[in-house]
């Protein structure tokens, strides 16, 4: 297991499409976290989960994302109806957390769409 | 609210020199966490370092040196005799007592050879 996997790595697709990304974190890890980074920007936080618990949504995240972590290892993010307002980098990271201490993300290479 | 601001957009600078990247943050709690990550043309983040609030003492490692002042609210990062290789763009990120990192916007830095 050699770090964060993410797919596909690039996906454009047609305004109003449905799209859907999976992110594989590193198999110790309990946390996983979805961000978005538009070009000439700082990742914002979407999602994140704990094992299977989604434990907190941005305000970015609108009723069209869904995200999912249904057994606490792999993750989908889906988006419904997809504007060109949504594209950007997708990225997944995941962390091991025993107690609050500033845990260390570790990041994949992102998931880039492009809405036509 | 936790805010986090990198007033350079773009460094350029030629190889083997010193280059500074600033970093000042915002945040009403006493405890949190400071991060510079890297990221290079491929995309991914990496991880450089991770300072606590109550740790102030400065670190070295290699050709890379973190400068963090409470007082002023930065944590500066230093890359001295810069390379080529270290051309990315630089990330200075903070996390209080939720999990979310809040990020800057970035420093794209280039050395030219």
């Amino acid at each position: 297991d050699t770090g964060v996997s993410q797919d596909p790595r690039h996906k454009i697709t047609k305004r109003g499409q449905n799209v859907t990304f999976r992110c594989d974190p590193i198999s110790e890890h309990n946390r996983l976290y979805w961000y978005r980074q538009t070009l000439g920007q700082g990742p914002e936080f979407l999602t994140y989960f704990q094992n299977e618990a989604q434990l907190e949504k941005s305000r970015l995240l609108s009723d069209r994302f869904s995200a999912e972590r249904p057994k606490g290892s792999f993750s989908t993010l889906e988006i419904q109806r997809t504007e060109q307002g949504d594209s950007a980098m997708y990225l997944c990271a995941s962390s091991l957390v025993t107690t609050w201490s500033g845990n260390v993300l570790t990041f994949g290479a992102g998931s880039r769409l492009t809405v036509l | 609210a936790q805010k986090v601001t990198q007033a350079q957009t773009e460094i350029s600078v030629v190889e083997k020199e010193d280059v500074t990247l600033d970093c000042v943050y915002e945040t009403r709690d006493t405890t949190y966490y400071l991060f510079w990550y890297k990221q290079p043309p491929s995309g991914e983040l990496v991880f450089l370092i991770r300072r606590n609030s109550f740790d102030e003492q400065n670190e070295i490692s290699g050709r890379y040196s973190w400068n963090f002042q409470k007082s002023t609210s930065s944590f500066n990062f230093t890359i001295t005799a810069s390379q080529v290789v270290d051309s990315a763009v630089y990330f200075c990120a903070l996390a209080t007592s939720g999990s979310r990192l809040t990020f800057g916007e970035g420093t794209q830095l280039t050395v030219n050879p």
